[in-house]
């Protein structure tokens, strides 16, 4: 079982581009959760999906958009990136239920 | 969701017991108490969770106090890769909202030789 994966890895963009980042878990969990961390912070929700077909607003959602193509997909896209938006973003599945949330390795984000 | 406080950094000697506090003054009878870890630049890992009784397993004990406002994660033998940080959530078990867990600004543990 690979978990949860995210691609790319690394990205740099330009103010004004999009891009989405793509996360993929293969454990059947129901729940995903786009977060992101700036340095020296804790993690922070965009969006989560508690079940497919289904998204919700995180804490800071202003700017993104979320896509939940399948039960094992979560992706989320960034329209026009801004500086602000420089971070790293991490993938989680989970089932609720049970509480434990596993993490993908992240996607270290930078816009110029 | 109830909030949680935690020191922002605290130091531990290799092998010996870290302790790392969480208030959670305002807790719920139905919320449960979950600890994660993050080492440098990777995602945040699972530790342990509880409700009333204190908890164990093969990576650290749960200690919860009797009126549930504040709990303690145990360590018993810190090493160095348990240099993390570490982070205390509180939210109900279950459906409700999709799990999502709220991030605090968790507890900076340096493990020193």
């Amino acid at each position: 079982n690979a978990g949860v994966t995210q691609t790319p890895k690394f990205q740099v963009l330009k103010t004004g581009q999009s891009m989405t980042l793509q996360c993929a878990q293969d454990m059947n969990h129901n729940s995903m959760y786009w977060y992101r961390q700036d340095p020296g912070m804790g993690l922070r929700l965009i969006y989560y999906s508690a079940s497919e077909g289904t998204t919700d607003k995180g804490e800071v959602p202003n700017g993104y958009n979320v896509s939940r193509l399948n039960k094992r997909e979560f992706s989320l896209r960034l329209e026009s990136a801004a500086p602000s938006q420089t971070s790293v973003y991490f993938c989680a599945s989970s089932e609720p239920t049970l509480g434990e949330q596993f993490f993908g390795p992240g996607t270290r984000l930078t816009v110029l | 969701d109830a909030k949680t406080t935690q020191p922002p950094s605290m130091d531990c000697a290799e092998g010996r017991a870290a302790n790392l506090p969480c208030n959670h003054s305002t807790i719920s009878g139905n919320e449960y108490v979950y600890w994660y870890r993050q080492i440098h630049s990777q995602g945040p890992q699972y530790i342990i969770h509880g409700l009333k009784n204190n908890e164990t397993n093969e990576m650290a004990s749960l200690i919860i106090t009797e009126d549930r406002k504040s709990s303690t994660l145990i360590l018993p033998h810190a090493t160095l890769r348990d240099t993390a940080v570490y982070y205390c959530i509180v939210r109900p078990r279950g459906y409700n909202q999709g799990g999502k867990l709220i991030f605090g600004q968790g507890t900076e543990l340096s493990v020193k030789p």
